[in-house]
């Protein structure tokens, strides 16, 4: 049980375009997900907190405007990178919890995304 | 101040040997949460143990074993019976009080040597 999935797994765009990465909770409804960044060698830093129904909340520092996020279900949640730019390459992971005091945050495979 | 912090960026360990991978928290919460996960070169994050603040008992799962000292604000992961599919980086993490987010360190990149 508690499995999450992510596609795509990897994804390579040009400077500009916008790029989608879906999350999905398979077996179990997430009332909660969350979107984390992680830059080669470092450890996960979270973007945003994406809650079914509502405006996500985004950490200090993330822009909302150009990583926009949408949980519309309880088992998918998406993150648009806007007008993708190479500094935005990075590998993107996001994690799901059921309930309102879930205590584990269940991980998808993560996504590889290069921005040439 | 760093609220996980890991003391080690790599350790190595023999096979079949076991091996403790440390993680000391900061918080003023009473109410807390510790998690280790494992991360293979793949990129998936697999979640291993977990702890809660009020838990007298240390955790166990399988090999997995949480040393968690609450006075030393410790919560060291200790694997037992090391394999060479261990191989990996581990991060620990925390949530605090009501929060849903976990705040992770830094990680150990652990190699199992045959």
């Amino acid at each position: 049980g508690a499995v999450v999935s992510q596609h795509p797994s990897w994804v390579i765009c040009k400077s500009g375009t916008s790029v989608k990465i879906e999350c999905r909770s398979l077996d179990f409804q997430a009332t909660t997900m969350f979107w984390y960044r992680q830059f080669p060698k470092q450890s996960l830093m979270l973007m945003a907190t994406s809650n079914e129904g509502s405006k996500a909340t985004y950490e200090q520092g993330v822009e909302k405007d150009k990583f926009l996020i949408n949980h519309a279900s309880l088992t998918l949640s998406t993150l648009t990178v806007t007008s993708a730019h190479p500094e935005d390459s990075s590998f993107y992971i996001c994690s799901a919890s059921s309930g309102p005091k879930a205590d584990t945050q269940y991980f998808g495979p993560g996504t590889r995304l290069t921005v040439l | 101040a760093q609220k996980i912090t890991q003391t080690q960026p790599g350790m190595f360990v023999q096979e079949k040997e076991a091996v403790t991978l440390d993680c000391t928290y900061d918080t003023s919460d009473q109410s807390y949460g510790l998690f280790w996960y494992k991360q293979p070169s793949s990129g998936e994050m697999i979640f291993l143990i977990y702890q809660g603040s009020y838990d007298e008992q240390n955790a166990t799962e399988g090999r997995y074993s949480l040393n968690f000292q609450k006075a030393r604000k410790s919560a060291n992961l200790v694997i037992s019976a090391s394999q060479l599919g261990d191989s990996a980086m581990y991060f620990c993490a925390m949530r605090e009080g009501s929060a849903r987010q976990l705040t992770f360190g830094s990680g150990t990149q652990l190699t199992v040597l045959p």
